[in-house]
């Protein structure tokens, strides 16, 4: 069973930002949260991680609560490129495994022109 | 810098016949995953390879099975297939350590007919 749960999908207007919620409740204190997103006809592509921290890089933001139960992927700005499904998952840091990753269903996310 | 590569990618099989994927990790990545992608089951692991051995192994029946080289290319092998093993399935490597993020390929599309 997947450890995270997204909404199935959310729609945004483009250049608007878009606010992707994953809750974590039984999160442990090791496991990093990544997001990836995957569009269509393509693999995974990693997007941002943290562990307990918000993050920041070129794609994204990543806003960690603070007990680490739900986190947010924030796009600043939707493009159309942005169109993708997104997933949230829990990475165990315990060790340097990949171990099983689960994914879940992802959120679709629809961009408007 | 290379990305992850598959091939091939895009495979038509017979039931009952066997195939091979293999994939190519970033240059220094020891860790090589793989996933199968169904639009029914989602994104399900099958397996993780490390420094030539297996590390963790997914649900999935002993007709699936893998191998690492020593220069860290992977390739899977599945016997007898079956329609059901139709799907993407798709590669990830990341470096060792417990902060690291993993990098996916485009997948290998095999259709079995």
């Amino acid at each position: 069973d997947a450890k995270t749960t997204q909404p199935n999908s959310m729609e945004s207007n483009e250049e608007e930002p878009v606010h992707l919620p994953c809750n974590h409740s039984t999160i442990s204190g090791t496991d990093y949260i990544h997001w990836y997103r995957q569009l269509p006809s393509q693999g995974p592509e990693y997007v941002i991680h943290g562990l307990t921290s918000n993050v920041n890089n070129r794609m994204a933001s990543l806003a960690i609560a603070e007990d680490r139960k739900s986190s947010t992927l924030i796009l600043h700005r939707a493009t159309l490129r942005d169109a993708a499904v997104y997933y949230c998952i829990l990475r165990d840091g315990a060790t340097d495994s990949w171990g099983k990753l689960q994914f879940g269903a992802g959120t679709q996310v629809v961009v408007t022109p | 810098k290379a990305g992850v590569t598959q091939t091939p990618r895009y495979l038509i099989k017979t039931r009952g016949q066997q195939v091979t994927l293999s994939c190519s990790p970033i240059s220094g990545h020891r860790s090589v995953s793989w996933y199968q992608q169904t639009p029914g089951q989602g994104l399900q692991f099958l397996f993780e390879y490390f420094s030539e051995t297996q590390r963790n192994k997914g649900n999935f029946p002993g007709r699936f099975s893998g191998r690492q080289f020593s220069n860290s290319r992977s390739e899977m092998n599945v016997s007898t297939l079956e329609l059901g093993d139709s799907a993407l399935y798709l590669c990830a490597s990341s470096l060792a350590g417990q902060n690291t993020e993993a990098f996916f390929g485009q997948g290998t599309r095999l259709t079995v007919v």
